[in-house]
């Protein structure tokens, strides 16, 4: 199995704190991907990142945050979480295609987040 | 604008029979097709994937058939096994650029004894 760690695998909050999702990973890999999944649209990027301090929006972007400061490591951001922010959140990592990727990412376990 | 379809929420299908699911597409550009599995309170695995210069790929129990002209694709599951109820998600990706994988919505694939 790849080396994805996410944390905190679930997490309760009230609407308006913020809050911050962390994954780590062990591969070197250079893509990191934040996506989250809901029923009836499957998996959806959030935002994603191609190197240490580069980091790009996805299509489900607004009300979220990232940063690498690290190639280790993946941060997303909840500025002031909100109702619509309840999901299950994956972290992934892939490869370059460069180096032989063909689209395959590697998940973590995910991150089960409640806004009440 | 949904680029990647998953038509079918769910899928039933008697152990020992055959399972296909499908995938419709918009975007001619697209590399990869991949699909993965996923149960519940795990992240999705990758399964198998096909690219766009080919009509089939196979591995063990498991094909995928592209049909760039309908912009359509399958996963085959032959024969279906218990556990192989997962939800299956169809994937694209285009080399080119970001490199980010648009995935479907899922089929949720129950094998019935």
């Amino acid at each position: 199995d790849a080396g994805i760690t996410q944390s905190p695998r679930h997490k309760v909050t009230e609407t308006g704190t913020p809050v911050t999702l962390r994954c780590h990973q062990t591969e070197n890999h250079r893509y990191m991907y934040w996506y989250r999944q809901d029923p009836g649209h499957g998996l959806r990027l959030i935002h994603y990142s191609y190197g240490v301090k580069d980091t790009d929006k996805g299509e489900v972007s607004d009300g979220y945050s990232v940063s690498r400061s690290k190639t280790e490591d993946f941060l997303l951001t909840l500025e002031s979480a909100t109702s619509s922010q309840t999901s299950v959140y994956f972290c992934a990592i892939s490869e370059s295609w460069d180096r032989g990727n063909t689209g395959e990412l590697f998940f973590g376990e995910g991150s089960r987040l409640t806004v009440l | 604008d949904q680029q990647v379809k998953q038509n079918s929420p769910s899928l039933s299908v008697q152990e020992g029979r055959i399972s296909i699911l499908n995938c419709d597409y918009t975007n001619s550009m697209f590399d990869y097709f991949l699909w993965y599995k996923k149960y519940p309170a795990e992240g999705p695995t990758f399964l198998i994937s096909i690219s766009s210069i080919k009509d089939k790929n196979e591995d063990g129990r498991f094909t995928v058939f592209l049909n760039k002209s309908a912009k359509h694709l399958s996963l085959h599951i032959v024969p279906s096994q218990p556990g192989d109820s997962a939800v299956y998600f169809c994937a694209a990706f285009i080399i080119q650029g970001a490199q980010k994988l648009v995935f479907g919505q899922g089929t949720r694939l129950t094998i019935n004894p």
